[in-house]
């Protein structure tokens, strides 16, 4: 069975700082892997999506990595601002159309 | 290009009263999906619509919640008797045939709470 676990689960950080949310899955069977973000009250908007073939991918100052052997994801947010602060979510599709959720990483950049 | 839009945004309801939940998914993906996060628990799957058809519903809970999506076009989902633990948000999402390759919109959910 498929888990996803997010560390830390909150981060508090002060503007300006680099930062890496780490994501680890128990099933290297994986296709891909998404990143979201959650606003508070807002749904869910996709960052970054790694193809299980891929190692990463970049959308601005986000850089996503994917290491399938190991069962790890990292999101690293270059140059925070307090716009960054939401909740971050990793998520990895097995097969079949199911997502597989963790419970993410709630991040605070003060400014 | 609308998103995937979701209806009502907040609900509250009292316990054994029914919520029908309303989701339009983006134009032309025929993969739908529901979603739900109950408080302090992970997003979970429910269930999973190609058009019209129910491709996978092992992530539905119990019989109290039945989904639906006559035409292959919007989808309803609906929760009858209400139970306090169906508090939480209902997320719907939407994504094009092609594959489980695509990336996943989600609408901004449905934010259900049952006293």
């Amino acid at each position: 069975k498929q888990e996803v676990t997010q560390i830390p689960a909150a981060l508090s950080v002060p503007e300006g700082e680099n930062l890496v949310l780490n994501c680890s899955f128990t099933d290297s069977a994986i296709y891909n892997l998404q990143w979201f973000r959650q606003d508070p009250g807002k749904g869910l908007t996709s960052l970054l999506l790694i193809q299980s073939s891929q190692r990463e991918q970049t959308s601005g100052r986000l850089n996503a990595s994917l290491d399938k052997s190991s069962g790890r994801s990292t999101l690293y947010i270059a140059a925070s601002q307090p716009g960054d602060s939401a909740t971050y979510l990793c998520a990895v599709n097995t097969g079949g159309f199911k997502t597989i959720f963790g419970a993410g990483t709630r991040l605070f950049v003060k400014a | 290009e609308a998103g995937v839009t979701q209806f009502p945004s907040h609900s509250v309801i009292e316990k054994g009263q029914t919520v029908t939940l309303r989701c339009d998914p983006i134009s032309g993906h025929d993969n739908l999906y529901w979603y739900r996060r109950v408080m302090g628990k992970e997003i979970k799957f429910l269930l999973h619509f190609v058009k019209e058809s129910k491709q996978d519903e092992s992530g539905m809970p119990n019989n109290r919640f039945l989904a639906e999506r006559t035409g292959g076009t919007y989808s309803t989902l609906k929760v009858q008797p209400a139970e306090l633990e169906d508090s939480g948000v209902y997320f719907c999402a939407s994504s094009p045939l092609l594959g489980f390759t695509n990336t996943i919109y989600f609408g901004e959910g449905s934010w259900l709470t049952v006293v």
